[in-house]
């Protein structure tokens, strides 16, 4: 059984760097074809993909954030990090963490976390 | 502005048959397999569809997709109440080497 959980902290002032936790169990970020990613969903908002790091340590980042963003992960631990930078009240949104399943013919997010909702205030 | 355009709403009365729209680009869907996440108020995105048109174990053959040069959709048969809820397609984007969401279709069962 595959399980995902966020945490970090639920409010952070502007300006502050933002780091996120995946711990996860029931799989291993080492097997071939897997990766982990992060997404964000801002209050009644859309879905925005952030990073993503696969089993032999490649790394993508959303263009847009990618001067904020830092992902890493822990294979030990079972765990996966997310820096973001430079926090701004407009960042304040639910934050996940999903298991992407890669093969030749797709790619997707097959598990998710419950989310996180990170505030960014003063 | 999503890369991925949706309709913002849909409905439809229980056991109709209701489609939901995603446009995208040659980088996108044109080239890409598509994915279909249904959300619930205040839950994670669960995925629906993947690979365009394959459903994971569980979900009910009720719900199918498609896709068409750079266009796909979402369709649900014989609508239920719980069907009501958050729909987002997802597709691979080559040019901006990363991972694209629709809007979002807030589903209502009327």
């Amino acid at each position: 059984q595959i399980t995902l959980k966020e945490s970090g902290p639920t409010l952070v002032k502007p300006t502050q760097t933002l780091t996120l936790t995946c711990t996860f169990s029931g799989f291993s970020l080492s097997t071939s074809g897997v990766g982990m990613g992060w997404v964000r969903q801002p209050p009644g908002k859309a879905l925005e993909w952030l990073a993503l790091t696969y089993w032999d340590d490649d790394k993508r980042y959303s263009p847009s954030l990618k001067n904020r963003l830092t992902i890493t992960k822990d294979t030990s631990k079972n765990q996966v990090l997310l820096t973001m930078t430079n926090m701004d009240p407009a960042d304040t949104a639910t934050y996940y963490c999903a298991v992407l399943y890669s093969s030749s013919w797709y790619e997707y997010f097959h598990h998710w976390g419950q989310g996180t909702l990170v505030t960014v205030s003063s | 502005q999503s890369v991925l355009t949706q309709p913002p709403s849909a409905s439809g009365t229980p056991g109709q048959r209701v489609t939901i729209s995603c446009s995208g680009s040659t980088s996108n869907i044109g080239s890409k397999t598509v994915n279909w996440y249904q959300q619930f108020p205040g839950t994670a995105p669960k995925v629906l569809i993947y690979g365009s048109n394959q459903r994971p174990s569980g979900v009910p053959d009720r719900f199918s997709g498609s896709k068409s040069g750079t266009s796909a959709s979402l369709a649900i048969s014989g609508l239920q109440s719980e069907d009501e809820a958050d729909y987002f397609c997802s597709a691979w984007d080559d040019s901006l080497n990363g991972w694209v969401f629709g809007g979002g279709t807030k589903l209502t069962v009327l």
